[in-house]
């Protein structure tokens, strides 16, 4: 079944230490997506790719990392996780083709720095 | 001006009752309206997306698009407490890059 996956779903972690989100999906999709998102607040894009080896900021400015080297891969990396990094994160993928942006998210990784 | 608005809500409603849910957005040049639906610690779930002036149903879902006032509604009838939860309105917009951007949405409380 074709779905996107997120790992650890939960991670509390001390300040300082190097943290990987992964995400991954087997829907085929070119474009894949990092969004934050703090209890009952909006989403806000961190990160975006276009496809293998595209990678670029978001709107909302991040002290996170991605990479893109294979197409269903899109791992987000925090070299120095601090508490103001505690939050949801999700991650999303969409077709690459004409009009249609349909996003489909994963579960999310709630992540809280202590 | 926000790029999306909603009301934040909470909207309540009665269980059978129709909710209605509306949004508006700043671009002209939008294409794409897209409704999510997340639940409290939930991912969003993508429920609707309409691409042309009018109705578009879904089961008890209807999403109608008016470009020329540049709203997207939802509509859910026969409403169920399960319906409660926060819904997303999300549109696509060209700045630099094509990109989605959403509401802070608008929670929904159906009462049984």
């Amino acid at each position: 079944e074709a779905d996107i996956y997120q790992t650890p779903r939960y991670l509390v972690i001390g300040t300082g230490k190097k943290i990987t989100l992964e995400c991954s999906q087997t829907m085929g999709h070119d474009k894949m997506y990092w969004y934050q998102q703090d209890p009952g607040m909006e989403l806000h894009l961190i990160h975006y790719s276009y496809g293998v080896n595209s990678t670029e900021k978001g709107d909302l400015s991040s002290e996170s990392t991605v990479s893109r080297i294979r197409t269903e891969h899109f791992p987000l990396t925090l070299e120095s996780a601090r508490p103001s990094h505690t939050s949801q994160y999700l991650c999303a993928s969409s077709d690459g083709g004409g009009q249609i942006y349909e996003q489909y998210f994963g579960p999310g990784t709630r992540l809280t720095v202590t | 001006q926000k790029e999306v608005e909603q009301n934040s809500g909470p909207l309540s409603v009665p269980e059978g009752a129709i909710a209605s849910l509306n949004c508006t957005y700043s671009d002209r040049g939008s294409q794409s309206f897209f409704w999510y639906r997340q639940y409290s610690g939930k991912s969003p779930e993508l429920i609707m997306s309409i691409y042309s002036n009018g109705d578009k149903e879904d089961g008890r879902f209807t999403a109608q698009l008016n470009k020329a006032s540049q709203y997207v509604s939802l509509l859910i009838r026969d409403s169920q407490p399960s319906d409660s939860a926060t819904y997303l309105c999300a549109v696509n917009i060209v700045s630099g890059f094509q990109k989605l951007v959403f509401g802070t949405g608008t929670r929904l409380l159906v009462s049984p």
